[in-house]
């Protein structure tokens, strides 16, 4: 079976602070997705990558950053969080086109900045 | 940009069919997929139909899609109280590795 792993479940931070989330995959998918949801808006691309050291824009990548130094793992980064950044984090893995876009998700993380 | 369209709530009783239907926009999407959220988790992989099928079942899943209208829907038939959970639509165009999604549709199962 797939994993798809992130790091925390929940966490709190303040406003300012610089949140790393983490997430690793075991299937040495090509394809890693951060997304984040909120209720009524389903979920929304913030990043993607294709491979290691490359990234792509989602829809709504303001105010986010990413790095995939290794193929299993794509990091998010929130370099100054702010109180609209409050929200569940999803990361997703696939292994390439096709059938095998089929995306797998992690748990989720769920983000309260203060 | 591409769209994928959902009603946020369905209400049904135990033991009923469900219904959730979507529409998307982007005509060349080869892959519809549904997924499934449980409270406080992430999304579970349910089914996904190629685009030049009509029908898939799966048990006590029935996936329909008229790629005329780009309409595709989700039957669950003997509707559990454990189907209660946000089913998410998505088109993907099988040559991105993107998926659009829904906005999900909140399952409501009563006893």
């Amino acid at each position: 079976d797939v994993k798809v792993t992130q790091s925390s479940r929940y966490l709190v931070k303040r406003t300012g602070e610089k949140v790393f989330l983490e997430c690793v995959q075991d299937m040495d998918h090509e394809n890693m997705f951060w997304y984040r949801q909120d209720p009524g808006l389903g979920l929304r691309l913030i990043y993607f990558s294709y491979d290691v050291k490359m990234k792509e824009k989602g829809d709504i990548p303001e105010g986010y950053s990413v790095s995939r130094e290794k193929k299993e793992r794509f990091s998010l980064i929130l370099e100054s969080a702010s109180t609209n950044q409050t929200s569940m984090y999803l990361c997703a893995s696939s292994l390439n086109t096709g059938p095998q876009e089929t995306q797998y998700f992690g748990p989720g993380t769920r983000l309260l900045v203060l | 940009g591409e769209d994928v369209e959902q009603s946020l709530f369905l209400s049904v009783r135990e033991g009923d069919s469900s219904v959730i239907n979507c529409t998307y926009t982007d005509s060349s999407s080869t892959y519809l997929y549904w997924y499934k959220q449980e409270p406080g988790a992430g999304l579970q992989l349910l089914t996904y139909i190629f685009s030049n099928m009509d029908m898939k079942q799966d048990q006590r899943l029935t996936v329909l899609l008229n790629k005329k209208d780009k309409h595709l829907s989700l039957r669950i038939a003997d509707t559990q109280t454990g189907d209660s959970a946000i089913y998410f639509c998505a088109s993907g165009s099988g040559n991105t590795g993107k998926l659009i999604f829904g906005q999900g549709t909140t399952l409501q199962v009563k006893p």
